[in-house]
């Protein structure tokens, strides 16, 4: 398993800003992702976070908006830019080994973003 | 486009109770099956992963079964507790590493 530590944990930012999340995992770690959980909607893939290369986003998901760094094995920053009261959700973070115990995931505990 | 439902939404039961629920996924490209719990400020947690037809899995009071011919999986909880009380989710894995999930079950437990 992986542990895995987000911050802030949550914050409440003013619409037009930028918020930069950070994810630190305790182990070298293939995989990391980030997801966005809006209110009452499942968990959705932002971005497949990739070390030394640009992320790999999905549909309707755009660069712009949530530019992804990830500079080492352990250690990825997702920014949501530009922020309007839709962007209030839960962002969460996760990682995993390719092709390890079936493409179990190890998540964050979430930043928790409110946008006025 | 692939759907992973779940179902109910959201349950309330008493302390003692027993309980399940319901996700469904597509029956096909199937991989393995998820299932995680999530408390409130904290991280979800890896319950199962589910591989193979016919599949049960145990953890304490929580189990889970497998159907992949008909893209379904029930979570059954014994003896319900107020710690239980958490949002359960099911995430469906394809070929890829990507993990689609569902909405979740909102469970709470009144002692």
């Amino acid at each position: 398993s992986a542990v895995i530590s987000q911050k802030p944990s949550r914050d409440i930012c003013q619409r037009g800003t930028s918020l930069t999340i950070q994810c630190q995992v305790d182990s070298q770690v293939t995989m990391m992702f980030w997801y966005r959980q809006q209110p009452g909607q499942s968990l959705t893939l932002i971005a497949t976070a990739n070390q030394g290369s640009e992320a790999t986003y999905e549909s309707g998901f755009v660069i712009d908006k949530f530019p992804i760094s990830r500079p080492n094995l352990t250690f990825s920053t997702l920014t949501v830019s530009n922020l309007s009261p839709e962007d209030s959700s839960i962002y969460l973070c996760s990682a995993g080994r390719a092709g390890g115990s079936y493409n179990e995931q190890f998540f964050g505990p979430g930043t928790r973003l409110t946008v006025l | 486009i692939l759907n992973v439902e779940q179902s109910p939404q959201s349950l309330h039961v008493q302390e003692g109770d027993s309980t399940n629920f319901t996700c469904s996924f597509p029956s096909s490209n199937f991989y393995a099956l998820h299932w995680y719990r999530w408390e409130t400020a904290k991280s979800p947690e890896a319950l199962f992963v589910m591989t193979l037809n016919g599949d049960e899995k145990k953890k304490g009071r929580i189990s889970a079964t497998l159907n992949t011919k008909e893209g379904y999986s029930y979570l059954y909880i014994k003896g319900s507790q107020p710690e239980d009380s958490a949002t359960y989710l099911c995430a469906f894995g394809g070929a890829t590493n990507k993990l689609i999930f569902g909405t979740g079950t909102l469970l709470a437990v009144q002692p």
